[in-house]
């Protein structure tokens, strides 16, 4: 079936700086792929839907200066956590749209010392 | 506004039980459904959908739910939990009504532990 690959699968940053986290659709094209965040004993929230070559709709509440994401590519949209605070640890996740089937990549990890 | 509820964050059954997995929802127009499982280091692989069609949905490694519109449920179930059953389990919500799964709410997760 269609894979969806994530990468890192977890990463330490420092304070202040920036990390990419990348999304991957390995053998098949996404027009749409979306963003998900998961705090601790709670949900999976969508943060954000990425349309390849257009600007990402941001749900309510997320800040789209700090969580930048780009989908460049039909296989590819990134996420950028940009000065990223101890508050922004969390598991992020990201799945791709094929007709009406999502597949979900295996999260990333993050951790803001 | 649509919701979903998983009763119980963490469930434990002995290997060769019944595994019920409980999800209600709430949802204003008529609801698409879905349980997904992720095992460790893996991303979320769907189990199975309820688009509408039969209320008796049979997905992937012997599991189904029955969707029961006056108990707003979407319970998962499964005769005979195996060890390799052991992983978190999430129950969604679309909020398309067309039934695509392009925006999905999630419910918090049942953490299935499987005991030889």
């Amino acid at each position: 079936g269609a894979v969806v690959s994530q990468h890192p699968s977890r990463v330490i940053c420092k304070s202040g700086t920036s990390v990419k986290i990348e999304c991957r659709s390995l053998d098949f094209q996404a027009t749409t792929m979306f963003w998900y965040r998961q705090f601790p004993k709670k949900s999976l929230m969508l943060m954000a839907t990425s349309n390849e070559g257009s600007k990402a709709t941001y749900e309510q509440g997320v800040e789209k200066d700090k969580f930048l994401i780009n989908h460049a590519s039909l296989t590819l949209s990134t996420l950028t956590v940009t000065s990223a605070h101890p508050e922004d640890s969390s598991f992020y996740i990201c799945s791709a749209k094929i007709g009406n089937t999502i597949y979900f990549g295996e999260g990333s990890w993050l951790t803001v010392v | 506004a649509q919701s979903v509820t998983q009763l119980g964050s963490h469930v434990s059954v002995s290997e060769g039980a019944l595994v019920l997995l409980r999800c209600n929802y709430s949802s204003s127009v008529p609801p698409y459904l879905f349980w997904y499982v992720q095992y460790p280091n893996q991303g979320l692989q769907l189990l199975l959908k309820y688009t509408s069609a039969a209320t008796l949905v049979k997905g992937i490694n012997g599991f189904e739910a029955e969707f029961k519109k006056s108990e707003t449920s979407f319970h998962l179930t499964k005769p005979s939990a195996h060890m390799s059953d052991a992983a978190e389990y999430f129950c969604a919500v679309s909020l398309e009504y067309g039934g695509s799964q392009g925006n999905l709410i999630f419910g918090k997760g049942t953490k299935l532990s499987v005991k030889p």
